[in-house]
């Protein structure tokens, strides 16, 4: 059984394109987050959510918008997508919301935007 | 300013050598330290974690060393096999993420 999922595996668009990535969990934890790998494999946090609290990374654009339909979904919706927004997404999860809890990442999502 | 800094950048090994990989950081005020391995195409898996109190983890031939007082942490691979090829990134917390460039690490036959 998968963990973490995620879908679409590989995502292909135009600029000015609106795209969602979908996000689940069976592993029955209250935290998820989305991760962004660029191509140097460079990962930075976007964004960090249980059912009580999301936390964004101040440097995300507002394009970008996070929606939990449940606390095992996370999905990520992206608006107006730009060139620079080429990357691997990554889903993650934890048991809980402290540093010290062991993050499980999904697949990945790598997204090309032309 | 916050920064973790990986080395080296990559490294090509024969099988069955044993390596070390460092992490530098500057983070403050620290929390854990955390080493991940990624394969090619997937996601990162945790290896180890560690707090300020401690200074060595291990996990298999995997083992991890931290020195708080020099901001240091280093990871040993023993006895490497063809499956260790992969990236090893290195994440300091300290209320948030700070992320490692990732070392490159390739084992040959």
């Amino acid at each position: 059984d998968t963990a973490v999922s995620q879908t679409p595996k590989y995502l292909v668009t135009q600029m000015g394109n609106d795209k969602s990535i979908k996000c689940e969990q069976n592993l029955g934890h209250d935290t998820m987050y989305w991760y962004k790998q660029d191509s140097k494999k460079f990962l930075k946090i976007m964004f960090s959510y249980n059912n009580k609290e999301l936390i964004i990374n101040e440097t995300v654009p507002n394009r970008f918008s996070p929606k939990s339909p449940d606390k095992a979904h996370l999905n990520l919706h992206i608006n107006s997508l730009e060139l620079g927004d080429s990357a691997v997404y990554f889903c993650a999860s934890s048991h809980g919301g402290r540093s010290t809890d062991t993050q499980y990442f999904g697949p990945g999502t790598r997204l090309t935007v032309l | 300013k916050n920064q973790v800094e990986q080395s080296p950048q990559s490294l090509i090994i024969l099988e069955g050598k044993n390596c070390t990989l460092q992490c530098n950081y500057t983070v403050s005020p620290f929390s854990n330290l955390r080493w991940y391995k990624q394969d090619t195409g997937r996601g990162p898996v945790s290896l180890t974690i560690m707090t300020f109190s401690e200074n060595t983890k291990s996990n298999g031939r995997y083992t991890a060393t931290l020195d708080a007082d020099t901001k240091q942490s280093s990871l040993h691979i023993t006895a490497s096999q063809l499956s260790d090829s992969a990236s090893y990134i290195c994440v300091v917390s300290a209320g948030q993420f700070y992320f490692g460039t990732g070392t490159s690490l390739t084992v040959i036959p």
